[in-house]
């Protein structure tokens, strides 16, 4: 069964540093997604992509943040110069159809920020 | 607005014994619910959907959830708890008219040997 997938798993980065984390969203699908869970907290929506642009974006995703598809298969997620509290798991979905589909999710990447 | 509310954050039970996970959720529009789990150290695993079809919906691994207008409810269920069941269970609803997603706060689902 196709999966989503991302890459590193964990992630080390002084505070201050950028930092790129990636994933592959399943082929055919056309939304992507990202969230952040905090260590014991529940999963926040950070943003939604779509034909190459951001179609949603929560209070959570300022400046620091940014989104791309740099190319068919990958769809990264850049924080600018990361601060502590950037700490947290970030998973990457993606679905074929807006609203009624199901997100598939990937494994996600955990960042350590120091 | 939309919001999801899980009542429990923890449930402990014992093997073999019934599982019942609550959610209550709040939507303008016709919403999708869909329930997750997500193992230790692992990504969010979809368990099964609601999308406007059967009220009972069927998932993985035994679980099932039932659709309730009225009472704006979408709890999910499983008949005889498995230790390997035990993880953490996510309610979530989006709106079908956008891309809203909400996620529920989580309940850690504890099994008792």
């Amino acid at each position: 069964e196709p999966e989503v997938t991302q890459t590193p798993s964990h992630q080390v980065t002084q505070m201050g540093q950028e930092v790129i984390l990636r994933c592959v969203p399943i082929s055919n699908h056309l939304y992507f997604y990202w969230y952040r869970q905090i260590l014991g907290q529940k999963v926040e929506f950070l943003v939604s992509f779509y034909n190459n642009e951001i179609s949603e974006k929560s209070e959570i995703f300022d400046d620091q943040f940014s989104v791309e598809r740099p190319d068919g298969s990958n769809f990264t997620l850049k924080i600018r110069s990361t601060k502590l509290e950037d700490s947290a798991m970030y998973f990457c979905a993606s679905r074929l159809q807006r609203g009624r589909g199901p997100q598939h999710f990937g494994d996600g990447t955990r960042l350590s920020i120091l | 607005a939309q919001s999801v509310t899980q009542l429990d954050s923890h449930v402990s039970v014992s093997e073999g014994t019934p599982v019942l996970l609550r959610c209550n959720y709040s939507s303008s529009y016709s919403p999708s619910l869909f329930w997750y789990v997500q193992h230790p150290n692992k990504g969010l695993q979809l368990l099964l959907k609601y999308t406007s079809a059967a009220t009972l919906v069927k998932g993985i691994n035994g679980f099932e959830a039932e659709f309730k207008k009225s009472e704006t409810s979408f709890h999910l269920t499983k008949p005889s708890a498995h230790m390997s069941d035990a993880a953490e269970y996510f309610c979530v609803v989006t709106r079908n008219r956008d891309d809203k997603i909400i996620f529920g706060k989580g309940t850690r689902l504890h099994i008792l040997p």
